[in-house]
């Protein structure tokens, strides 16, 4: 069965610092995809990234960067330089490949970032 | 309308009563996902429509809930003789077929149980 384990209940940062979300996912597929969704106080969870299991190449966009291991069934992600803004719940999730060409997700129990100005 | 819409978003009922809970998913988008969110927990799969074909209906918790997707649309989950631990946010999110896996969702129909 498809499993994902976010950690860290809450982190708590001083904006402007550095966070990293961790999330560790278990599967028996060789091929898969791994998603964030964030989910700010409004409620409304928003797509963040998508990856398959076959591209492990770290990804950057603006402040947000993301760790792919295989080998440690690891897919982080990093915020550089937080913000208020990026006060939220963040969820990780896991989806196995289906040819019908759609994703049922599994996702993990969140990670809530509080950033203090 | 632009997002998926969701109503009522707010629902307070009476322990044993039914409730319907509606999603207007984007226009054009095939698939269609109800998931619920509990105080602690992670987002819940309850169930997913795809086109014309039968629902995955393997995370209902109980034969007390049901879904329908009528015309391919507009979709409405069903709670029948409602429990307290039915008291949850319920999600749902809509995706077009392609490579992105993308899913939206709605902001949620807040129920609870008293």
């Amino acid at each position: 069965a498809q499993k994902v384990t976010q950690a860290q209940t809450e982190i708590s940062v001083v904006e402007k610092e550095d966070v990293t979300l961790d999330c560790v996912y278990e599967t028996r597929d060789t091929t898969y995809y791994l998603f964030w969704y964030k989910q700010p106080p409004s409620g409304e969870l928003v797509f963040l990234i998508r990856r398959n299991s076959f591209d492990e190449q770290n990804e950057i966009s603006g402040r947000y960067s993301w760790n792919f291991q295989k080998s440690t069934s690891s897919f982080n992600f990093t915020i550089t330089a937080s913000q208020v803004v990026d006060s939220a719940v963040y969820f990780c999730a896991l989806s196995e490949a289906m040819n019908t060409g759609f994703q049922k997700l599994v996702f993990g129990t969140g990670t809530r970032l509080l950033v203090s100005p | 309308g632009a997002g998926v819409s969701q109503s009522p978003s707010n629902k307070v009922t009476e322990k044993g009563k039914d409730v319907e809970l509606r999603c207007d998913p984007i226009s054009g988008h095939t698939a269609l996902y109800w998931y619920r969110q509990s105080l602690g927990q992670g987002l819940e799969f309850l169930i997913y429509f795809q086109g014309n074909s039968a629902p995955d209906k393997s995370g209902l918790p109980s034969d007390r809930f049901s879904a329908e997707r009528t015309g391919g649309s507009v979709s409405t989950l069903t709670i029948q003789r409602t429990q307290q631990e039915d008291s949850a946010v319920y999600l749902c999110a809509s995706s077009k077929r392609g490579v992105t896996g993308e899913l939206f969702f709605g902001e949620g129909s807040r129920l609870t149980v008293l």
